[in-house]
């Protein structure tokens, strides 16, 4: 079974910091992918970014960056220059590589951006 | 206009009421899938649909059943409501092998 763990509840972060934000995962599959949603308040769901197991390098996407790291089963994502509009719940997910993605979710940590 | 919609947005109810919450895309997606988001516990998967005639149950089906009428709609149905179905519910739908799974703006749904 996959099992997504997010360790921290809450965040602090102050506005243009940087901010590393845990996930780790469980799988006993070869080929699955890594992902990120950020819910703001108003409650719907948005894509950040997406890892799959078998790309060597990390996603990136504007200002969020995925640091995975295999051997460790770690799929962190970091929000550089934070700003306001960054205030909301993230969460981590992974799904098998087998063409539906039955996402697996993390139960998120909520990130705050202070001025 | 939103590529992946949901009706009702908000709904109260009774126990042991028939609850039917709809999901519609524009987005020509195949597959299509209904979450359950409670407070603490993330989104948790409860059935998944790859087209008309192939349902999936997902991760905590029980007490619930779904309808796919069709490739844009796919419906969720509590059948006899109760209390512990409180909760955000969220559509998604995703094409292929694409990374993307897209979110409708979810249904809250109270169970009295």
């Amino acid at each position: 079974a996959q099992k997504i763990t997010q360790t921290q509840p809450g965040m602090f972060v102050q506005e243009k910091e940087a901010v590393t934000l845990d996930c780790t995962y469980d799988t006993s599959d070869q080929s699955y992918g890594l992902f990120w949603y950020k819910q703001p308040s108003s409650g719907e769901m948005i894509f950040l970014i997406y890892q799959g197991s078998y790309d060597e390098q990390n996603a990136t996407e504007g200002r969020y960056s995925l640091n995975f790291q295999k051997a460790r089963k770690s799929a962190n994502l970091v929000i550089s220059a934070s700003q306001l509009g960054d205030s909301a719940m993230y969460f981590c997910a992974m799904a098998q590589n087998t063409g539906f993605q039955k996402l697996v979710f993390g139960t998120g940590t909520r990130l705050l951006v202070s001025p | 206009d939103a590529d992946v919609t949901q009706t009702p947005r908000n709904r109260i109810t009774k126990t042991g009421k028939r609850i039917m919450l709809e999901c519609s895309q524009t987005k020509g997606h195949d597959r299509m899938y209904w979450y359950r988001q409670d407070p603490g516990l993330g989104l948790r998967l409860i059935y998944y649909s790859f087209d008309v005639k192939d349902i999936n149950k997902g991760e905590i089906s029980d007490g619930y059943s779904v309808s796919r009428q069709a490739q844009a709609k796919f419906s969720l149905s509590l059948e006899s409501a109760i209390p512990n179905q409180t909760a955000l519910y969220f559509c998604a739908t995703s094409w292929g092998r694409s990374n993307e799974q897209f979110f409708g703006p979810g249904t809250r749904l109270t169970v009295l």
